[in-house]
Formats: structure tokens, sequence, C-alpha cells
């Protein structure tokens, strides 16, 4: 199993661009997340999602946007890029098992807005 | 959602056992507390995570006393390469994939 993987791992943006990060798993998860982490700071949830078709908002979502249309794929857009937005991004998928649960994170994207 | 406080940082020595604590005052019934690595550059990776009393396995111990308002992993024995952020997660069970991490316990090993 290759686990959680993100592409790209490096990406250089301008401001006012747009682009995706994607993220996929092969552990027929159910509940994946997207989280930034700031220098010095912890991860911070983004968004969300239960299932396929289904997705919500963490803690800041403002400038994103998530889909999930498959088990797999779980892709993180950003709408028009802002300097505030460099940070490391990292997708994780959750082993939900009642009463233990275990979430696997991706390798992360570092994300550059100039 | 239970609020977290862990100490920020941590410095130890190679053989030494580390015991981070992580203070979660209004831990809800249903609660399970939950510990993650991090190495710089990497993602977080699972340790250990339980509900009461004693947890351990092959790479730490978990420490969870009866009121349950704290917890306290137990590192034995660290190497260089446990040098890492910990973090402390409180919530139920089923619901970490939406919780944010906190700043988490930097340990520094040294030789």
């Amino acid at each position: 199993n290759a686990g959680v993987t993100q592409t790209p791992k490096f990406q250089v943006l301008k401001t006012g661009q747009s682009m995706t990060l994607q993220c996929a798993q092969d552990m027929n998860h159910e509940y994946m997340s997207w989280y930034r982490q700031d220098p010095g700071m912890g991860l911070r949830l983004i968004h969300y999602s239960v299932g396929a078709g289904i997705t919500d908002q963490g803690e800041v979502p403002n400038g994103y946007n998530v889909s999930r249309s498959t088990t797999e794929d779980f892709p993180l857009r950003l709408l028009s890029a802002a300097p505030s937005q460099t940070s490391v991004y990292f997708c994780a998928s959750t082993f939900e098992g009642g009463t233990y649960n275990e979430q696997f994170f991706g390798p992360g994207t570092r994300l550059t807005v100039l | 959602l239970a609020k977290t406080t862990q100490p920020i940082s941590m410095d130890s020595y190679e053989g030494q056992e580390v015991n981070i604590t992580c203070s979660h005052n209004n831990i809800a019934t249903n609660d399970y507390i939950t510990w993650y690595q991090q190495f710089p550059s990497q993602g977080p990776r699972f340790i250990i995570q339980g509900y009461k009393t004693k947890v351990t396995n092959e790479v730490a111990s978990l420490f969870i006393p009866a009121d349950r308002k704290s917890s306290t992993l137990s590192l034995p024995r660290v190497s260089l390469s446990d040098t890492a952020v910990y973090y402390c997660l409180v919530g139920q069970g089923s619901n970490d994939y939406k919780l944010s991490f906190g700043a988490g316990t930097t340990v520094t090993v040294r030789a």
C-alpha cells in the first residue's frame, strides 16, 4: 500500500493564481482531512470529509475549496492564492475502528505564494 | 472540544526516560487521548491512544489517572532519533479527523 500520497511536493505561486493540491489514499478510509502548518506551529484543520460527497469546514477554511467525488481522492483547491497561504499542507486519512482510530498523514506539500 | 496544554519544549539526553504531561481539564466522558510524533519536514505519525489507566506499545507508554484530567506520554531510553515534536489530542475516538493540533512539545535529545 502506498498509504497517503500528495502532489506536488513543492509549489511556488504568484498572488492571485489558483491551483489544486492532490491527495490520494489506498486504504479505503472514509475520513480524510486537510491541514496547514505554519512555521513553529501545530496543524490547523482546513476542511474534512466523512465520505464521498460529504465535506465540511474546519478551523481555517477561507480561501480553500474541497470536493470528494471518490473515497480515494480529496483534492484541495486554492481559489486565488495569497501570501498568507504560504505554508506546508498535509493531507490525512483516518482509520476508524470504533474504540480505536488512527490518522495517516501524507508527506506534505510546501507552498510558497509570492 | 477539550482544550489541551503541553509544555512547549523539553530537553533530555540519550538513554534517559522522557515524560511529557498533557493537561485536559474539560475532557468529556467519551473522549480518548491520542499522541502523535512529528519529525521535521514530515507529517505526524500516530504513537499511542488510550482512554484510562495505562496503555503500552513497542514505542511508548501512556499513563492516564482516574480523573482523566491529564495524561503522560512516557518515552523509555530515548535516542537522538526521538528528537521531534509530540502532540496530544483529546476527542471522541472517531472524531480525531476534525481536530486541529496545538503547538505540541518539542523534545530535543542530546548525546
